[in-house]
Protein backbone atom coordinates (compact mmCIF):
# COMPACT_ATOMS: atom_id res chain seq x y z
CA UNK A 1 0.00 0.00 0.00
CA UNK A 2 1.33 3.19 -0.83
CA UNK A 3 1.45 5.52 2.47
CA UNK A 4 3.08 8.96 4.13
CA UNK A 5 3.15 9.25 7.37
CA UNK A 6 4.27 12.35 9.03
CA UNK A 7 5.65 12.82 12.18
CA UNK A 8 7.23 15.20 14.44
CA UNK A 9 4.74 17.81 15.02
CA UNK A 10 3.66 19.65 18.51
CA UNK A 11 3.74 22.43 20.40
CA UNK A 12 6.70 25.03 20.12
CA UNK A 13 7.40 28.95 21.15
CA UNK A 14 7.36 31.56 19.32
CA UNK A 15 11.42 31.54 17.91
CA UNK A 16 12.02 28.18 18.29
CA UNK A 17 12.78 25.28 15.87
CA UNK A 18 11.10 21.98 14.67
CA UNK A 19 11.74 19.15 12.30
CA UNK A 20 9.35 17.39 11.05
CA UNK A 21 9.63 13.69 9.44
CA UNK A 22 7.11 11.85 6.66
CA UNK A 23 8.05 8.05 6.61
CA UNK A 24 7.19 6.99 2.79
CA UNK A 25 6.34 2.85 1.96
CA UNK A 26 4.70 1.49 -0.83
CA UNK A 27 6.36 2.56 -3.94
CA UNK A 28 10.01 3.72 -5.04
CA UNK A 29 9.88 6.78 -2.84
CA UNK A 30 13.58 8.06 -4.60
CA UNK A 31 11.56 8.50 -7.84
CA UNK A 32 9.33 11.20 -6.95
CA UNK A 33 8.91 14.96 -5.73
CA UNK A 34 7.70 15.57 -2.84
CA UNK A 35 6.07 18.33 -1.17
CA UNK A 36 5.06 20.11 1.87
CA UNK A 37 1.67 21.38 2.42
CA UNK A 38 0.08 23.18 5.38
CA UNK A 39 -3.46 24.03 6.55
CA UNK A 40 -4.27 27.14 9.18
CA UNK A 41 -7.01 25.72 11.21
CA UNK A 42 -10.10 26.34 9.74
CA UNK A 43 -7.86 27.92 6.60
CA UNK A 44 -7.31 26.59 2.77
CA UNK A 45 -3.97 24.63 1.49
CA UNK A 46 -1.13 26.30 1.46
CA UNK A 47 1.99 25.12 -0.49
CA UNK A 48 4.84 25.19 1.53
CA UNK A 49 7.91 23.73 -0.09
CA UNK A 50 9.48 21.27 -3.01
CA UNK A 51 12.46 18.93 -3.39
CA UNK A 52 13.04 16.83 -6.48
CA UNK A 53 13.60 13.20 -6.46
CA UNK A 54 17.51 13.37 -6.04
CA UNK A 55 17.35 16.17 -3.42
CA UNK A 56 19.38 18.39 -6.35
CA UNK A 57 16.69 21.23 -6.18
CA UNK A 58 14.02 22.90 -3.87
CA UNK A 59 11.73 25.51 -3.88
CA UNK A 60 10.09 27.24 -0.95
CA UNK A 61 7.19 29.72 -0.69
CA UNK A 62 7.72 33.11 0.26
CA UNK A 63 6.11 32.78 3.36
CA UNK A 64 8.44 30.27 4.63
CA UNK A 65 12.08 31.42 2.55
CA UNK A 66 15.01 31.82 4.89
CA UNK A 67 13.65 29.50 7.88
CA UNK A 68 12.25 26.53 6.23
CA UNK A 69 14.45 23.84 4.56
CA UNK A 70 13.38 20.28 2.59
CA UNK A 71 15.43 17.37 2.52
CA UNK A 72 15.07 13.61 1.79
CA UNK A 73 17.08 10.80 2.67
CA UNK A 74 16.49 8.25 -0.25
CA UNK A 75 17.97 5.95 1.62
CA UNK A 76 15.69 5.89 4.36
CA UNK A 77 12.27 6.92 2.53
CA UNK A 78 12.28 10.12 4.43
CA UNK A 79 11.47 13.49 3.43
CA UNK A 80 12.40 15.84 6.39
CA UNK A 81 10.98 19.91 6.85
CA UNK A 82 13.32 21.67 9.51
CA UNK A 83 11.51 24.67 10.88
CA UNK A 84 13.49 27.38 12.35
CA UNK A 85 12.23 31.02 13.91
CA UNK A 86 8.86 29.64 13.69
CA UNK A 87 6.09 32.35 13.91
CA UNK A 88 2.56 32.24 15.60
CA UNK A 89 1.16 32.34 12.15
CA UNK A 90 3.25 28.74 11.46
CA UNK A 91 0.72 26.93 13.41
CA UNK A 92 -1.15 24.48 10.89
CA UNK A 93 -1.44 20.98 10.25
CA UNK A 94 1.73 20.39 8.03
CA UNK A 95 0.92 17.45 5.26
CA UNK A 96 3.42 15.78 2.82
CA UNK A 97 2.55 14.71 -0.13
CA UNK A 98 4.07 12.87 -3.52
CA UNK A 99 3.86 14.10 -7.13
CA UNK A 100 1.80 12.06 -9.18
CA UNK A 101 4.35 11.63 -12.13
CA UNK A 102 8.28 10.25 -11.14
CA UNK A 103 10.75 12.84 -12.25
CA UNK A 104 8.36 15.52 -12.96
CA UNK A 105 5.74 17.58 -11.22
CA UNK A 106 1.79 17.35 -12.08
CA UNK A 107 -0.17 17.46 -8.69
CA UNK A 108 -0.54 15.40 -5.40
CA UNK A 109 -2.41 12.37 -5.85
CA UNK A 110 -0.29 10.65 -2.14
CA UNK A 111 -0.87 12.45 0.58
CA UNK A 112 -0.19 11.81 4.27
CA UNK A 113 -2.65 12.51 7.36
CA UNK A 114 -1.09 15.27 8.54
CA UNK A 115 1.23 16.58 11.90
CA UNK A 116 -0.33 19.64 13.68
CA UNK A 117 2.20 22.12 14.69
CA UNK A 118 1.32 25.11 17.54
CA UNK A 119 3.05 28.06 17.82
CA UNK A 120 1.98 29.34 21.36
CA UNK A 121 4.09 30.87 24.11
CA UNK B 1 1.54 34.34 -5.11
CA UNK B 2 -1.82 35.12 -4.35
CA UNK B 3 -4.29 32.28 -3.82
CA UNK B 4 -6.88 31.15 -6.85
CA UNK B 5 -10.29 32.52 -6.33
CA UNK B 6 -13.01 30.05 -5.91
CA UNK B 7 -16.69 31.20 -4.42
CA UNK B 8 -16.41 30.23 -0.81
CA UNK B 9 -19.63 27.96 -0.78
CA UNK B 10 -21.88 25.93 -3.40
CA UNK B 11 -24.91 23.60 -2.89
CA UNK B 12 -27.29 21.24 -4.60
CA UNK B 13 -29.87 18.79 -4.04
CA UNK B 14 -28.77 15.24 -4.49
CA UNK B 15 -28.91 13.97 -8.27
CA UNK B 16 -28.56 17.58 -9.13
CA UNK B 17 -25.13 19.29 -10.28
CA UNK B 18 -22.96 21.80 -9.22
CA UNK B 19 -19.85 23.83 -10.60
CA UNK B 20 -17.11 25.22 -9.15
CA UNK B 21 -15.05 28.04 -10.68
CA UNK B 22 -11.33 28.50 -10.01
CA UNK B 23 -10.22 31.93 -11.24
CA UNK B 24 -5.94 32.70 -11.82
CA UNK B 25 -4.06 34.50 -13.96
CA UNK B 26 -1.55 33.45 -17.13
CA UNK B 27 1.11 32.84 -14.41
CA UNK B 28 -1.11 29.83 -13.27
CA UNK B 29 -4.33 29.09 -14.62
CA UNK B 30 -3.59 30.38 -17.62
CA UNK B 31 -0.42 29.66 -18.28
CA UNK B 32 -0.12 25.91 -17.73
CA UNK B 33 -2.28 22.74 -18.02
CA UNK B 34 -1.49 21.30 -14.86
CA UNK B 35 -4.87 22.58 -12.90
CA UNK B 36 -5.76 19.85 -9.97
CA UNK B 37 -8.81 19.79 -7.75
CA UNK B 38 -8.80 18.13 -4.20
CA UNK B 39 -11.41 16.69 -2.14
CA UNK B 40 -11.05 17.33 1.53
CA UNK B 41 -13.30 16.19 4.32
CA UNK B 42 -13.39 17.33 7.67
CA UNK B 43 -10.38 16.40 9.52
CA UNK B 44 -8.99 14.08 6.68
CA UNK B 45 -6.04 14.38 4.34
CA UNK B 46 -7.19 16.14 0.64
CA UNK B 47 -7.92 13.68 -2.04
CA UNK B 48 -7.03 14.34 -5.64
CA UNK B 49 -9.91 13.92 -8.00
CA UNK B 50 -8.66 15.67 -11.27
CA UNK B 51 -5.41 16.30 -12.89
CA UNK B 52 -4.27 17.98 -16.02
CA UNK B 53 -7.41 20.38 -16.01
CA UNK B 54 -9.87 17.35 -16.88
CA UNK B 55 -8.36 13.69 -16.37
CA UNK B 56 -9.85 11.86 -13.73
CA UNK B 57 -7.78 9.19 -11.14
CA UNK B 58 -8.35 5.67 -10.99
CA UNK B 59 -10.92 5.47 -8.88
CA UNK B 60 -12.90 8.47 -8.92
CA UNK B 61 -16.07 8.45 -10.13
CA UNK B 62 -16.79 9.79 -13.91
CA UNK B 63 -19.42 12.45 -12.15
CA UNK B 64 -16.86 14.65 -11.23
CA UNK B 65 -15.13 16.39 -14.52
CA UNK B 66 -12.57 19.13 -14.74
CA UNK B 67 -12.43 22.36 -17.50
CA UNK B 68 -10.63 25.35 -18.11
CA UNK B 69 -10.84 28.70 -19.97
CA UNK B 70 -8.56 31.15 -20.10
CA UNK B 71 -7.56 31.83 -16.38
CA UNK B 72 -10.79 29.61 -14.87
CA UNK B 73 -10.53 26.19 -14.41
CA UNK B 74 -13.83 25.00 -13.37
CA UNK B 75 -14.92 21.72 -11.70
CA UNK B 76 -18.48 20.21 -12.15
CA UNK B 77 -19.63 17.58 -10.37
CA UNK B 78 -23.01 15.85 -11.59
CA UNK B 79 -25.41 13.65 -9.79
CA UNK B 80 -24.62 14.98 -6.52
CA UNK B 81 -24.27 12.58 -3.51
CA UNK B 82 -24.54 12.77 0.18
CA UNK B 83 -20.93 11.74 0.09
CA UNK B 84 -19.41 14.78 -2.20
CA UNK B 85 -20.58 17.32 1.03
CA UNK B 86 -16.98 18.50 1.29
CA UNK B 87 -14.41 21.34 0.39
CA UNK B 88 -13.02 21.03 -2.86
CA UNK B 89 -9.78 23.26 -3.48
CA UNK B 90 -8.26 23.74 -7.08
CA UNK B 91 -4.23 24.17 -7.60
CA UNK B 92 -2.37 25.26 -10.60
CA UNK B 93 1.19 24.61 -11.26
CA UNK B 94 2.68 28.14 -11.10
CA UNK B 95 6.49 28.37 -11.88
CA UNK B 96 9.51 26.99 -10.71
CA UNK B 97 9.87 29.53 -7.42
CA UNK B 98 6.39 29.44 -6.38
CA UNK B 99 5.46 25.91 -8.11
CA UNK B 100 2.46 24.82 -6.96
CA UNK B 101 -0.42 27.66 -5.71
CA UNK B 102 -3.74 26.58 -4.15
CA UNK B 103 -7.62 28.06 -4.12
CA UNK B 104 -9.71 29.66 -1.30
CA UNK B 105 -11.60 26.53 -1.20
CA UNK B 106 -15.36 25.88 -1.98
CA UNK B 107 -17.51 23.86 0.49
CA UNK B 108 -19.74 21.99 -1.08
CA UNK B 109 -23.50 20.97 0.23
CA UNK B 110 -25.61 18.72 -0.66
CA UNK B 111 -29.17 20.10 0.45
Amino acid sequence: EVQLVESGGGLVQPGGSLRLSCAASGFTFSSYWMHWVRQAPGKGLVWVSRINSDGSSTSYADSVKGRFTISRDNAKNTLYLQMNSLRAEDTAVYYCARDRVPYYYDSLDVWGQGTTVTVSS
Amino acid sequence: QSALTQPPSASGSPGQSVTISCTGTSSDVGGYNYVSWYQQHPGKAPKLMIYEVSKRPSGVPDRFSGSKSGNTASLTVSGLQAEDEADYYCSSYAGSNNFYVFGTGTKVTVL
